[in-house]
């Protein structure tokens, strides 16, 4: 099955500063990638999702990339702020199923 | 704003007793995910439903865990009997179609096992 790894773990960051999250999926056939934010002590929550037939998609200060060649995707957050702490999650949609990363800690310091 | 609705959001519970978490998938939302969730783990996907029929269910322990899916509008999952190590955030998913689609988290069930 799909197999997603993330990295760094935790990533802190300067308020403002961009933070980056790479991900890396095995299965090619894979062309579903959504990332998920979730807060402490509530839900996973979509902010942006990319389809294999787009190499990069932005909405406001959050970006993805894909590069289905190498097989990873990528989270930009520009200009973060406080509110962007949280864990996130990438994920890819390959034989039925999506599958999670472990998650990234992303803490913005003010 | 449709929500997945998810009962208990807390439940504590002693070793060996029968736990039952209750899920309702946002209305027209034929795919039905049960995922857990610990701090070592990761999300875990435990089982899922299409139609209302059971898909997957390799990621569960099959000799304390079943999940049913009785209705389009209930998605129950259970532990019984249950163990200290099942102490985790069980999140229940829904989507319209599972295919390219977004997923939507209920608010999950924090299970504390003693």
């Amino acid at each position: 099955g799909e197999n997603v790894e993330q990295h760094p773990s935790t990533l802190s960051v300067q308020e403002g500063d961009s933070a980056v999250i790479k991900c890396t999926y095995s299965d090619s056939a894979s062309n579903y990638f959504p990332w998920y934010k979730q807060e402490l002590g509530k839900r996973p929550q979509l902010i942006i999702d990319i389809r294999s037939n787009v190499g990069e998609k932005k909405d406001q200060r959050i970006a993805v990339t894909l590069n289905k060649t190498a097989k990873h995707f990528s989270l930009h957050i520009t200009e973060t702020q406080p509110e962007d702490s949280a864990v996130y999650f990438c994920a890819a949609y390959g034989n039925n199923r999506l599958a999670f990363g472990k998650g990234n800690q992303v803490v913005v310091i003010p | 704003d449709a929500r997945v609705t998810q009962t208990p959001r807390h439940k504590v519970t002693e070793m060996g007793q029968e736990v039952t978490m209750r899920c309702q998938p946002i209305l027209g939302h034929n795919t039905v995910f049960w995922y857990r969730q610990t701090m070592m783990q990761g999300l875990e996907l435990l089982a899922y439903f299409r139609n209302r029929a059971p898909l997957d269910d390799s990621g569960m322990p099959k000799d304390r865990f079943s999940a049913e899916m009785p209705d389009a509008t209930l998605a129950t999952l259970k532990i019984q009997p249950s163990e200290p190590r099942d102490s985790a955030v069980y999140f229940c998913a829904s989507v319209r179609d599972s295919q390219n689609s977004p997923l939507h988290f209920g608010n999950g069930t924090r299970l504390t096992v003693t």
